[in-house]
């Protein structure tokens, strides 16, 4: 079975500082990637994907996310983050051609900015 | 639009107490799941549907029941509850099974079992 790895359990980080969260994966074949982010009191919301092609995938609010096959890799980047980023963020994979009752989340990790 | 909706949004319960949680979406999606997060575990499966009156296992089904009567409505049941079960539940519908549809959440249920 696939499983997913985000070793960054909470990042504190200032305003305009760059920011990269890491998400490692273990599935031998061909996968999908998915960043959902979860801001506070609200429900999770997906952020970017990758299913095939451009392994730099762009997403909302700047986000973009690296897939780096021969690393398992699948990290989150944001240049300058901004006070509004603040919010638990999941990555997830779903090896392909499965339905999504196989897709695997990571532990999350919490991104607070501090103004 | 009201998406995926959840209730309750809290909720307190004693040792052995039932309660059923509802979640409704208006997308017309055909597929449902339920979610618990716990803190150091990520989401995992509980249990989802593929259509109306069809449900199936997930990873972590042990303990709750569900039901799809009708197609927006989705229903996560605890028969007898257990602090095990205190945590943090999602609803979420998908409009295919398929990885390309991907999923819509609700706000969550935040449940404590005493």
């Amino acid at each position: 079975a696939q499983s997913v790895s985000q070793h960054n359990h909470h990042v504190i980080l200032s305003e305009a500082a760059s920011l990269e969260l890491g998400c490692n994966y273990s599935y031998g074949g061909t996968v999908n990637l998915f960043w959902y982010v979860q801001y506070p009191g609200q429900h999770l919301q997906l952020l970017l994907k990758y299913f095939s092609g451009d392994p730099l995938v762009k997403g909302i609010k700047g986000f973009e996310a690296e897939f780096i096959k021969s690393k398992f890799s699948f990290n989150l980047r944001k240049p300058s983050v901004q006070w509004s980023d603040t919010a638990e963020y999941f990555c997830a994979v779903l090896p392909s051609n499965f339905g999504n009752e196989k897709l695997t989340f990571g532990t999350g990790t919490r991104l607070t900015i501090i103004p | 639009n009201a998406g995926v909706t959840q209730t309750p949004k809290f909720r307190v319960l004693k040792t052995g107490q039932s309660m059923t949680l509802l979640c409704a979406q208006d997308m017309n999606h055909e597929y449902m799941y339920w979610y618990r997060q716990d803190p150091g575990m990520g989401l995992r499966l509980i249990h989802y549907s593929v259509g109306e009156g069809t449900t199936a296992k997930g990873e972590v089904p042990d303990g709750y029941n569900v039901s799809r009567l009708k197609k927006q409505n989705f229903l996560l049941g605890l028969e007898s509850a257990a602090p095990s079960q205190t945590s943090v539940y999602f609803c979420a519908s998908s409009y295919s099974i398929w990885g390309a549809n991907v999923l819509t959440f609700g706000a969550g249920s935040r449940l404590t079992v005493l």
